[in-house]
């Protein structure tokens, strides 16, 4: 099925270590974006990818690194895992003007 | 960033009964979409709404985007267990292709 696909779904780290999560969308899709969702805070945007060769930072980007590898592939990159960053990670796609679409998310925890 | 409340927080009704989901804004949006996500899953669109005024049905559920496109309203008619989900506004700026998105309104139907 057409759509954005996410790995891993579940991944536990210790504080310190470090981990990629992989995203992969297979609409072509100009435009991708990680977010970050915890309780009561909704979606925080972390990076985003306006188009291929292009990153820019969202709303809470300490922490974290991204690489659009290409047009399709879009990851996140966190080096030195922390608490705070437990979270669920979300990936999305757009083609700018229509709606997004979602990973079914990794979930990630950081003890 | 451009700030979106949603609200009540959570909703909790008999199934059959009638609910409204509120999302308002200081901000004018270009357009504004919804999105339902349910327990392990990323959050999927439902509708988009661009012109102010307008309302769109899908079934039973309608909805509204204010006449300014600063607010927009979910009203779900005779609720069914399957409405169960976090229901998410998402609003488009005029000049930012980018969402921003509300907290959500977790909505629990009993049967």
């Amino acid at each position: 099925n057409a759509g954005v696909t996410q790995t891993p779904k579940f991944q536990v780290l210790k504080t310190g270590q470090s981990m990629t999560l992989q995203c992969a969308q297979d609409m072509n899709h100009n435009s991708m974006y990680w977010y970050r969702q915890d309780p009561g805070m909704g979606l925080r945007l972390i990076y985003y990818s306006a188009s291929e060769g292009t990153t820019d930072k969202g709303e809470v980007p300490n922490g974290y690194n991204v690489s659009r590898l290409n047009k399709r592939e879009f990851s996140l990159r966190l080096e030195s895992a922390a608490p705070s960053q437990t979270s669920v990670y979300f990936c999305a796609s757009t083609d700018r003007v229509g709606g997004y679409t979602f990973g079914s998310g990794t979930r990630l925890t950081v003890v | 960033t451009q700030l979106l409340e949603q609200s009540p927080q959570f909703l909790s009704i008999q199934e059959g009964e009638n609910l409204t989901v509120y999302c308002n804004s200081s901000s004018v949006f270009s357009s504004l979409q919804w999105y339902r996500q349910e327990p392990g899953e990323g959050p999927v669109l439902l509708v988009t709404v661009v012109t102010g005024g307008e309302v769109k049905k899908l079934k039973r559920l309608t909805f509204q985007f204010g006449d300014a496109r600063k607010d927009s309203s979910l009203h779900i008619t005779a609720a069914q267990p399957g409405d169960t989900g976090l229901y998410l506004c998402a609003g488009r700026g005029s000049n930012d292709y980018k969402l921003s998105f509300g907290a959500g309104t977790t909505v629990t139907v009993r049967a």
